[in-house]
């Protein structure tokens, strides 16, 4: 399966300011999934980055608050803009094994911190 | 896509099958059950899939009733790096591209 990089792996932010993470894969795929896990909550999907097109967000996703580049088969970057401590979770990035069969691999994701 | 119930937390002991329930009395005719783990500070980690026979791979094995509204993920030794949230999943096969909906899953803690 996929090995999947995420970068960085945690930080600690200011509010107001905005961070990217990246998402490196070790094989080109054609989807790619961008999900939020919130303290002591469970995973959320915010949206799916497809290369060549804009990413399409889940309800209470918007792309002025998480943009989404997908520049080529293997990359990937999420941005949280804006950030407020309400922004403060584990963001993971996820890309399906084989076609159709919902079968993920996921990074390690990024802690992030928002004071 | 169908919700599941899964007990908030079990215990197990180490060296003897853990056998993780979950409800999904609504699933549909096209609709899978997955099973994924997370152990702490990882991202969650495929483990199983099946639509209505049983299925076993290296790391576990799934068992799902007749009528499909219930199934049980097995890990027949469990060991203490099978600590983890196990999150029972139902969805489609195809055009849910990757929009998996994880519910709170239950805590298994496997002890010495």
């Amino acid at each position: 399966s996929a090995v999947i990089s995420q970068k960085p792996s945690r930080d600690i932010c200011q509010r107001g300011t905005s961070l990217t993470i990246q998402c490196q894969v070790d094989s080109q795929v054609t989807m790619m999934f961008w999900y939020r896990q919130q303290p002591g909550q469970s995973l959320t999907l915010i949206a799916t980055a497809n290369q060549g097109s804009e990413a399409t967000y889940e309800s209470g996703f918007v792309i002025d608050k998480f943009p989404i580049s997908r520049p080529n088969l293997t990359f990937s970057t999420l941005t949280v803009s804006n950030m407020s401590p309400e922004d403060s979770s584990i963001y993971l990035c996820s890309v399906e094994r084989s076609s159709g069969a919902n079968v993920l691999t996921f990074g390690a994701g990024s802690r992030l911190t928002v004071l | 896509d169908a919700k599941t119930t899964q007990p908030p937390s079990m215990d197990c002991a180490e060296g003897r099958a853990a056998n993780l329930p979950c409800n999904h009395s609504t699933i549909s005719g096209n609709e899978y059950v997955y099973w994924y783990r997370q152990i702490h500070s990882q991202g969650p980690q495929y483990i199983i899939h099946g639509l209505k026979n049983n299925e076993t791979n290296e790391m576990a094995s799934l068992i799902i009733t007749e009528d499909r509204k219930s199934s049980t993920l097995i890990l027949p030794h469990a060991t203490l790096r099978d600590t983890a949230v196990y999150y029972c999943i139902v969805s489609r096969r195809t055009d849910s591209w990757g929009k998996l909906q994880f519910g709170a899953g239950t805590q298994v803690v496997v002890t010495p």
